[in-house]
């Protein structure tokens, strides 16, 4: 089983839709929980971070975390075509302090005009 | 972007022969690390340091060393390259317990 699964996608939503990326992780244990957005050719770049149960809202973005069900999600609301990525989820297992992070291999998203 | 820059950002060398790729930051960061991409497998760590001449081992790091003699640097060696490290690399620097600020990327092939 992989640290940290996520479906690769292509996923696609129309403009102005809410796209839904999941996520899920192996480690019971793991403590904080991040999403990046890569472009195409580009490096990731930090979209959000979440270390609590629940939502948290940054934007048209919302990251939700149920620590029991080992499960990260992220929606984006008002999808634009630039949203168009790759978005990966990362997961901090803590038990370093070197802010370790074990990636997935990323959902690329399509947002369609 | 964190001020980070990588170099070379593209480069092709052959089978056998040692590859040296340098990572540079400008944020004062303590934790620098090395990271692979190839399709498939995600973003993997390589090595990482937690300050000046304190390194250790990632997920893959076979094949590989690493070296931080100042803050700012961090070098990543291939000692005999091979075909099996043709990827992107990804220099990353951050904090503890916060996000990671990653670097533009050098491509790598082996031949």
């Amino acid at each position: 089983q992989k640290e940290v699964e996520q479906n690769s996608g292509p996923l696609s939503v129309p403009e102005g839709a809410i796209a839904s990326l999941n996520c899920t992780y192996s480690d019971r244990g793991s403590q904080s929980f991040f999403w990046y957005r890569q472009y195409s050719g580009k490096s990731p770049e930090l979209i959000m971070f979440i270390y609590s149960n629940g939502d948290k809202e940054d934007g048209r973005f919302t990251a939700q975390l149920n620590k029991a069900s080992q499960y990260v999600s992220l929606l984006i609301r008002d999808s634009q075509p630039s949203d168009s990525a790759t978005y990966l989820c990362a997961v901090n297992r803590g038990r370093t302090g070197a802010n370790n992070l074990f990636f997935g291999t990323g959902t690329r998203l399509t947002v369609i005009p | 972007d964190a001020g980070i820059t990588q170099s070379p950002r593209h480069k092709v060398t052959e089978t056998g022969t040692p590859v040296t790729l340098r990572c540079h930051q400008t944020e004062n960061h303590r934790y620098m690390y090395w990271y692979r991409q190839d399709p498939g497998h995600g973003l993997r760590l390589i090595h990482y340091s937690y300050g000046v001449k304190d390194t250790d081992k990632g997920e893959v790091s076979d094949g590989y060393s690493v070296s931080r003699s100042k803050t700012e640097d961090f070098l990543l060696t291939l000692e005999s390259a091979t075909s099996s490290q043709t990827s992107v690399y990804f220099c990353a620097t951050g904090e503890v317990y916060n996000e990671q600020f990653f670097g533009p990327g050098t491509r790598l092939t082996v031949l």
